[in-house]
C-alpha cells in the first residue's frame, strides 16, 4: 500500500524548533520529488517546501524561508522539515506529500498525501 | 491572500454540471501547463483530481475534466452528485524562485 505516514508535531513556544519526519512506503521514493503543504484548521492549503529526488534543489515559500530546512533520506524513505524559529502564524496541519515527477520544475501533481501531523506553536 | 484565485463558494443542483474557476497569472498558470486540482472532504486529506492540466490518475470517474484558458484554469464537474459536494483547490507551478502556488480553495455545496 502507497502510504505516507508524518510525525513530529506538538505543541511548542514561539522561538523554539521542532522537526517533522514522513515516512514512505509502497513506492519508489528515490524517483520523486517530495513536498510539505500545511493548512491552518478550517484555512486553505499552503505549499510550504519541496526537494527533488536527489536533494539537489530545495524550494521554500516565502513565509519560511531561512526558518526551514527540508531534506530527505533516500536510504530510509524519509522526508524532513525542520522548523526554527517558530512563530505562531507557523501553526498549521503539515501534510507529506508525493510528486509525481522527481524534479521541482515539473511539478503538475501531487498523487499522495500524508494524514498530517498538527503543530502548535503558542506560549 | 494566496497567489492563484477562486471563488469562494459555489452552488450546483444535483446531475447539473458545473464549472470551478481558478485565476492566477503569467507567472504562474499562464506560463505553464503544471496545474493541478484537489478535493477535499472535511477531515480528510486532499485528494488529486486533475493533474497537468487535463489528465486524470487512474480509477478516477471521468465526470471531472480540467482546462486552461491564458491564465485562467477551470476544472468542469458533471452530473453533480451528494459525494462531490467538499472544498476544491487548484495549484500550479510557478517558477524557479516561488515554485509552487495554491488557490484559495472553492466550497461546492451541492443543492
Amino acid at each position: 500500500e502507497v502510504q505516507l505516514v508524518e510525525s513530529g508535531g506538538g505543541l511548542v513556544q514561539p522561538g523554539r524548533s521542532l522537526r517533522l519526519s514522513c515516512e514512505a512506503s509502497g513506492f519508489s521514493f528515490d524517483n520523486h520529488a517530495m513536498h510539505w503543504v500545511r493548512q491552518v484548521p478550517g484555512k486553505g492549503l499552503e505549499w510550504v517546501s519541496g526537494v527533488t529526488w536527489n536533494s539537489g534543489i530545495m524550494g521554500y515559500a516565502d513565509s519560511v524561508k531561512g526558518r526551514f530546512t527540508i531534506s530527505r533520506d533516500n536510504a530510509k524513505n524519509s522526508l524532513y522539515l525542520q522548523m526554527n524559529s517558530l512563530r505562531i502564524e507557523d501553526t498549521a496541519l503539515y501534510y507529506c506529500v508525493k510528486d509525481m515527477k522527481p524534479i521541482l520544475r515539473l511539478a503538475d501533481g501531487f498523487d499522495i498525501w500524508g494524514q498530517g501531523t498538527m503543530v502548535t506553536v503558542s506560549s | 491572500q494566496s497567489a492563484l484565485t477562486q471563488p469562494a463558494s459555489v452552488s450546483g443542483s444535483l446531475g447539473q454540471s458545473i464549472t470551478l474557476s481558478c485565476t492566477g497569472s503569467s507567472s504562474d498558470i499562464g506560463s505553464y501547463d503544471l496545474v493541478s486540482w484537489y478535493q477535499q472532504h472535511p477531515g480528510t486529506a486532499p485528494k488529486l483530481l486533475i493533474y497537468g492540466v487535463t489528465k486524470r490518475p487512474s480509477g478516477l470517474s471521468d465526470r471531472f475534466s480540467g482546462s486552461k484558458s491564458g491564465s485562467t484554469a477551470s476544472l468542469t464537474i458533471s452530473g453533480l452528485q451528494a459525494e462531490d459536494e467538499a472544498h476544491y483547490y487548484c495549484c500550479s507551478y510557478a517558477g524557479s524562485s516561488t515554485f509552487i502556488v495554491f488557490g484559495g480553495g472553492t466550497k461546492l455545496t451541492v443543492l
